[in-house]
């Protein structure tokens, strides 16, 4: 199975702060990744595909990147409805999921 | 709209089973493969099974291969979850999700709680 190591599992931000999470695949990956954003109590939200396409309605402060193993994720500028947790998932094989990375407003 | 709402879920004891459903709507249901994820309480989203969509053809994880099943019934535009043999480690909120490439709708997720 190919593991996704993503990273930090949690990080405080202020508002309008630039915040960017890494994953890393243990295998080449290609371009097969997506990035889900979590509300608590909600199911996730697909926020970008591919790597670097934005999802159907999805803001453009929300931004991908990244091919092979190493993969990028940033929020421009952070707004308090961005609080969430976001997932990584590769789907080159049988997919599987980063650990998550905790987002919360300084 | 694309729409997925997932039942079945409850409480159920060690070993017992349960069939999870999914109805679709708002979208060609046979274009799709679809999707099971979980997520235990407070922790993270593990990826189970995904059944392509005409074909049939199925893949699962290795921590559910030999106890689930997934199945779909096109004409009534559904997706389903058999759960056999279930442990305390399988109590989880199930997603059913449209798509592997990505999987671009989710549905709001139903309980499965496993305890005596």
């Amino acid at each position: 199975d190919i593991q996704m190591t993503q990273s930090p599992s949690s990080l405080s931000a202020s508002v309008g702060e630039r915040v960017t999470i890494t994953c890393q695949a243990s295998q080449d990956i290609s371009n097969f990744l997506s990035w889900y954003q979590q509300k608590p109590g909600k199911a996730p939200k697909l926020l970008i595909y591919d790597a670097s396409n934005l999802g159907a309605g999805v803001p453009s402060r929300f931004s991908g990147s990244g091919s092979g193993t190493d993969f990028t994720f940033t929020i421009s500028s952070l707004l308090p409805e961005d609080i969430a947790t976001y997932y990584c998932q590769q789907c080159d094989s049988l997919p599987t999921f980063g650990g998550g990375t905790k987002v919360e407003i300084k | 709209q694309v729409q997925l709402v997932e039942s079945g879920g409850g409480l159920v004891k060690p070993g017992g089973s349960l069939r999870l459903s999914c109805a679709a709507s708002g979208f060609t249901f046979s274009d799709y493969y679809m999707s099971w994820i979980r997520q235990a309480p407070g922790k993270g989203l593990e990826w189970l099974s995904y059944i392509s969509g005409r074909s049939g053809y199925t893949n699962s994880a290795d921590s559910v291969k030999g106890r689930f099943t997934i199945s779909r019934d096109n004409a009534k535009n559904s997706v389903y979850l058999q759960m056999d043999s279930l442990r305390a480690e399988d109590t989880a909120v199930y997603y059913c999700a449209r798509g592997l490439r990505p999987s671009d709708y989710w549905g709001q997720g139903t309980l499965v709680t496993v305890s005596s």
